[in-house]
């Protein structure tokens, strides 16, 4: 079936950028998402990319899609004490628009 | 706020007890879906309704069980709980069945199970 991997953690400074790496494996992926669960919140979707583009930008959110290699990114500039989040991974694949998640990255943003 | 209603926000349960888990989609969203979320298993999908009707169908245990109703409100059943069935359950909502680029969040109900 469908996998997707994250790596668990990820610690910057303030006002660094800050990338977070994900892998999928299934092919057929129309959408891949990057969702933000803040604390005792639920999920944020931040953005989008449609499996036919190599990159979007959103203010200070960059997603890269490599698709040969199944490696999507996302990439936050200028990244905030606020950014400090749990950030998932997503894909939707052919089985209607179910999606299936990633572990999750936890983003540690110090002074 | 993402428009998407969760009721209860916590409950804590006994084991062998039954719960009702309820959900207000966005105004307007056809597709209703519940995910859970724990520690073990991470985020996993379990069941979508389109307008009253299961349209797919995930990691869903025999023991749960859900339904969509006309005025397109879901609820998510769980019965003959367990202790590992404790989890954040999500329920999120999209415009439409198929292919929809977003889906909106609640803000999950913790349940515990003890």
């Amino acid at each position: 079936g469908e996998d997707v991997e994250q790596s668990l953690f990820l610690s910057v400074r303030e006002g660094d950028s800050s990338v977070i790496n994900c892998t999928y494996t299934d092919s057929s992926s129309t959408y891949l998402y990057w969702y933000k669960q803040e604390p005792g919140a639920g999920l944020q979707l931040l953005t989008y990319i449609f499996s036919n583009m190599d990159m979007k930008q959103d203010q200070r959110l960059t997603v890269l899609l490599n698709k040969k290699d199944k490696h999507l990114s996302l990439r936050i500039a200028d990244t905030q004490t606020g950014d400090s989040a749990i950030y998932f991974c997503a894909e939707s694949g052919n089985a209607g628009n179910m999606l299936t998640f990633g572990g999750g990255t936890r983003l540690m943003v110090k002074p | 706020d993402s428009g998407v209603t969760q009721t209860p926000k916590h409950l804590i349960t006994a084991t062998g007890q039954r719960v009702t888990l309820r959900c207000s989609p966005r105004s307007g969203d056809l597709s209703v879906y519940w995910y859970q979320q724990s520690l073990d298993q991470g985020l996993q999908f379990l069941i979508q309704y389109y307008n009253g009707e299961e349209r797919a169908k995930g990691n869903i245990l025999e023991r749960f069980s859900a339904q969509q109703f006309p005025d397109l409100h879901s609820e998510l059943n769980l019965s003959s709980l367990e202790l590992g069935d404790s989890a954040l359950y999500f329920c999120a909502s999209s415009p439409a069945g198929q292919r929809s680029t977003e889906a909106f969040f609640g803000q999950g109900t913790r349940l515990t199970v003890v």
